[in-house]
């Protein structure tokens, strides 16, 4: 399963918006990548998934790189309620490995007012 | 998507005694996951729930600290045996859906005195 780095934590501002990278330099050509949010006291919350190129859906945007060893999150217009921890997996959701998450140690973001 | 409950939602437990945690999904499915998060940690996977037979344990984890039953496809138990103040975490059930997300329950959180 491949290991993840991301920053330990980013600071932002409302309504700017944010971009939180992800190294997976030992992706494998099964593997998706995916992104959690975590509030505190709460489960981890699907936010995207994608393989190649770029994802979008109502909250997120996911971009990335045509070798696939990095990714990007990005927010737009955060808000306060955006305040989480933020989780980039990386893993083949297809195979018998899904479900066997591999979680690094996530992006703590704090948005400020 | 896939709605997961968790009961208890928090326990305060004495050292020794032994804690059953419950998992229900509103759905059935094929692949379920026990997870644990240390306090300030990230998520760990304890084992995966095999319905109809033994469950399968990640390296550090044994079936006789976490015994695990998985009677159906929607429901499990995780049980956290002789505990210990260094049990204290909380506990998380996961889902695989039918698409390929993967799901987190609400959390148990467990504190060991």
């Amino acid at each position: 399963l491949a290991k993840t780095t991301q920053p330990i934590s980013m600071d932002s501002y409302e309504g700017q918006e944010v971009n939180i990278t992800c190294s997976h330099n030992n992706i494998a050509t099964n593997d998706y990548i995916t992104w959690y949010q975590q509030f505190p006291s709460q489960g981890p919350r699907f936010i995207i998934q994608g393989y190649k190129t770029k994802v979008t859906n109502e909250v997120a945007s996911l971009f990335i790189p045509a070798d696939r060893k990095s990714s990007t999150l990005s927010l737009p217009r955060v808000s306060l309620s955006d305040t989480a921890v933020y989780y980039c997996l990386v893993g083949d959701v297809l195979g018998t490995n899904a479900g066997k998450s591999t979680f690094g140690d996530g992006t703590t973001l704090t948005v400020k007012p | 998507s896939a709605v997961i409950s968790q009961k208890p939602s928090r326990d305060i437990c004495q050292r020794g005694t032994s804690l059953t945690i419950q998992c229900q999904v509103d759905s059935q499915v094929t692949m379920m996951f026990w997870y644990r998060q240390q306090p300030g940690q990230s998520l760990t996977l304890i084992a995966t729930a095999n319905q109809g037979s033994e469950a399968t344990y990640e390296s550090g984890f044994v079936i006789d600290k976490f015994p695990i039953s998985r009677p159906n496809l929607t429901f499990s138990t995780l049980t956290v045996s002789n505990m210990s103040p260094e049990d204290s975490s909380i506990y998380l059930c996961s889902v695989v859906a039918s698409v390929n997300e993967q799901f987190f329950g609400p959390g148990t959180r467990l504190t060991v005195l």
